[in-house]
């Protein structure tokens, strides 16, 4: 596709259930980022993969967040357990390389009640 | 820590009133400032990267300049369709990108 592709779109979960959101990138785009975004805040970084790789996961909040990216393009991130505090709009994008600009997906909007 | 401040947090202007957005980082190792627009319900939309300072970038009614600790972006003659936020990031060497808290603007028609 011409551009960044998350799904589902929206996503309403039980507190205490887990739930994978998936995020494919711009074709040959290396790096992949995940991002976590509330109401009025700007983006809260989570992890970054550069290929299959998580060069940096420092972002993410505790070990019920994962994410994968096995094959260097589509990733998967993987909430278990999941809590109130956990609702926001989570948000993933690609980039070229180090250093270029990263272009953003619409977002996953993850409702936890 | 690096941080990157955005003033102001909202901005209300009559359509043709030019006024400029501030952002302020505090980086060790800049790789390049990013600036996005970002509309309700969307991700963010890709608008400049500058890389130096005294570096200047422009589109259409904006135009964003980067100094040693801050980038402005400024809007010539904005119209209603410009309402967005603007968020402003950094990218860091060796690091992922560092968002502002953005700033929210609101052109009257």
């Amino acid at each position: 596709g011409a551009g960044v592709s998350q799904t589902p779109s929206n996503k309403v979960t039980e507190k205490g259930k887990y739930v994978e959101l998936r995020c494919d990138p711009i074709s040959g785009h290396t790096a992949l980022y995940w991002y976590r975004q509330s109401l009025g805040q700007g983006p809260e970084f989570l992890i970054y993969f550069q290929g299959t790789g998580a060069a940096d996961d420092s972002g993410l909040p505790n070990d019920r967040f994962f994410a994968v990216r096995p094959e260097g393009s589509v990733s998967t991130l993987k909430i278990q357990r999941t809590e109130r505090g956990d609702s926001a709009v989570y948000l993933c994008a690609s980039s070229s390389g180090i250093g270029t600009e990263a272009f953003f997906g619409q977002g996953t909007r993850l409702t936890v009640v | 820590e690096d941080q990157v401040t955005q003033s102001p947090e909202a901005l209300r202007l009559q359509e043709g009133e030019s006024s400029s957005l501030n952002c302020s980082y505090t980086v060790s190792g800049l790789r390049g400032l990013f600036w996005y627009r970002q509309d309700p319900g969307k991700g963010p939309e890709f608008l400049f990267t500058l890389y130096s300072a005294g570096e200047e970038k422009e589109k259409e009614r904006l135009k964003a300049t980067l100094t040693k600790k801050e980038s402005f972006l400024h809007i010539t003659a904005p119209k209603p369709e410009d309402s967005a936020t603007y968020l402003c990031a950094v990218h860091v060497y060796g690091q992922n990108f560092v968002f502002g808290p953005g700033t929210r603007l609101s052109v009257l028609p």
